[in-house]
């Protein structure tokens, strides 16, 4: 069983549809995270979330809300999806009380704008 | 600003041993990782140095120096299944995670 989870794993959408991208986890960890992915950059934080009631901007915010609804659940949303937010998206969790408080990724969502 | 760099691409032979750079500025410092990304996957966790020196897990060790803001992820014995590209992180000083654009690393029979 995957401990952390995303849906949808594939998403093709409209130029200005809101859409929503779901992450749950069950490794019981009390940080979750956000990021996008580009060809040719580098992994880019768009929100954090140390736990259900902090929500924190990344380098990237413009564009995107989020929800933590939960300890395992942590949604992205794009209020009016625009073509360069085309992107591969990948939910992260990790521990505060661990030494290296590495980070475990979804399988991530491939999503197109058109 | 925050910097990470390595190189883009490497190419190394089945069986040999290579050696990816990552450098380093970032606005304080709690860590380096390492990880391993095959296309079109997630990111999958490898190292983590702290400390100076060099920290070995099998056939993947990886080195840190602070003072020169590097870091280096050796992998022996190459195989087919290594090629991948890799990733160098470093931990600030908010405990955010800045990302390197990652190393493909290509490897031939």
């Amino acid at each position: 069983d995957a401990d952390v989870t995303q849906t949808p794993r594939n998403r093709i959408t409209k130029t200005g549809k809101r859409i929503m991208l779901e992450c749950s986890q069950t490794k019981g960890h009390d940080r979750m995270y956000w990021y996008r992915q580009d060809p040719g950059l580098g992994l880019r934080l768009i929100y954090y979330s140390f736990d259900v009631k902090d929500i924190n901007k990344g380098e990237i915010s413009d564009g995107y809300s989020v929800s933590r609804q939960a300890q395992a659940k942590f949604s992205l949303s794009l209020e009016s999806a625009i073509p360069n937010q085309t992107a591969l998206y990948f939910c992260a969790t990790s521990d505060s009380g661990t030494d290296y408080n590495e980070q475990f990724f979804g399988p991530g969502t491939r999503l197109t704008v058109l | 600003g925050q910097n990470i760099d390595q190189p883009t691409e490497m190419t190394a032979t089945e069986g040999a041993i290579v050696q990816i750079n990552c450098t380093y500025q970032t606005s304080g410092f709690n860590g380096l990782f390492w990880y391993q990304q095959h296309a079109g996957e997630a990111p999958t966790f490898l190292s983590y140095n702290v400390l100076d020196g060099l920290e070995e897990k099998g056939r993947f060790s990886s080195f840190l120096s602070r003072s020169k803001g590097y870091s280096y992820l050796l992998l022996k014995e190459l195989q087919m299944k290594d090629s991948a590209s890799y990733l160098c992180a470093v931990m600030d000083s908010n405990y955010q995670l800045i990302w390197g654009a990652g190393t493909k690393l290509i490897i031939k029979p």
